[in-house]
């Protein structure tokens, strides 16, 4: 079975730094889709950016970034010039394109906290 | 405006009394599915629905029941809740098949049972 593990259960760093969070993942499977999202306290599910296995290519969205590496099953996310806003529960998950349920396999989330 | 439907946003019922959360979507979406989330799990799958008339069970699907009578709604049933199905619960829907498809989450709901 698929996996997804976030082994950093809460960090905190001060605004304006940069802060990773780690994932790793467990497939045997080439084609997939990872993502990274974000839940406020409004609880709110929020895609902050998403990557095609297929494509060597790191994803960007303006502060977020991440680092793919396919051979070592690992996603992490780069979180530049943290802000207050960022503060958030924060996601990793993988999608299984071969898989017809397309259902998200979910890690247990990073608690972020940006302290003023 | 694209969304994700979802009510009640918060119940607390008592244990054994049937409750049903709605859920909708105005996107013309085949897939939806459920979900719940629990501290230290992140999400779990409850049930999926890959169009009218056809669904089928995810990770945890004891305790829930779901239809898909019209492409836009997809209702979760607990036909008697326990305890255990105390939860926070989302529902998410996309377009079906192609890559890249973008998921549509509702906004959660609160369920407690007491």
């Amino acid at each position: 079975a698929q996996t997804v593990t976030q082994s950093q259960p809460e960090m905190s760093v001060q605004e304006a730094e940069t802060v990773t969070l780690s994932c790793t993942y467990d497939t045997s499977e080439n084609n997939y889709y990872l993502f990274w999202y974000k839940q406020p306290p409004s609880r709110q599910m929020i895609l902050v950016i998403r990557q095609e296995a297929y494509k060597q290519q790191n994803a960007t969205e303006n502060r977020f970034s991440v680092n793919f590496q396919k051979a070592a099953k690992s996603f992490s996310l780069k979180i530049s010039d943290s802000q207050l806003g960022d503060t958030a529960m924060y996601f990793c998950a993988f999608m299984d394109l071969q898989d017809s349920n397309y259902q998200l396999i979910w890690g247990a989330g990073t608690k972020l906290i940006i302290k003023p | 405006e694209a969304q994700v439907t979802q009510n009640p946003r918060y119940l607390i019922t008592v244990t054994g009394k049937k409750l049903t959360v709605t859920c909708s979507q105005n996107m013309n979406h085949e897939y939806m599915s459920w979900y719940r989330q629990d501290p230290g799990l992140g999400l779990r799958q409850i049930y999926y629905s890959m169009n009218v008339e056809v669904t089928d069970k995810g990770d945890v699907p004891e305790g829930y029941k779901v239809s898909r009578k019209e492409k836009r709604n997809f209702p979760l049933i607990l036909e008697s809740p326990s305890p255990n199905q105390t939860s926070l619960y989302f529902c998410a829907s996309s377009l079906f098949g192609s890559s890249g498809n973008t998921i549509y989450f509702g906004e959660g709901s609160w369920l407690t049972v007491v």
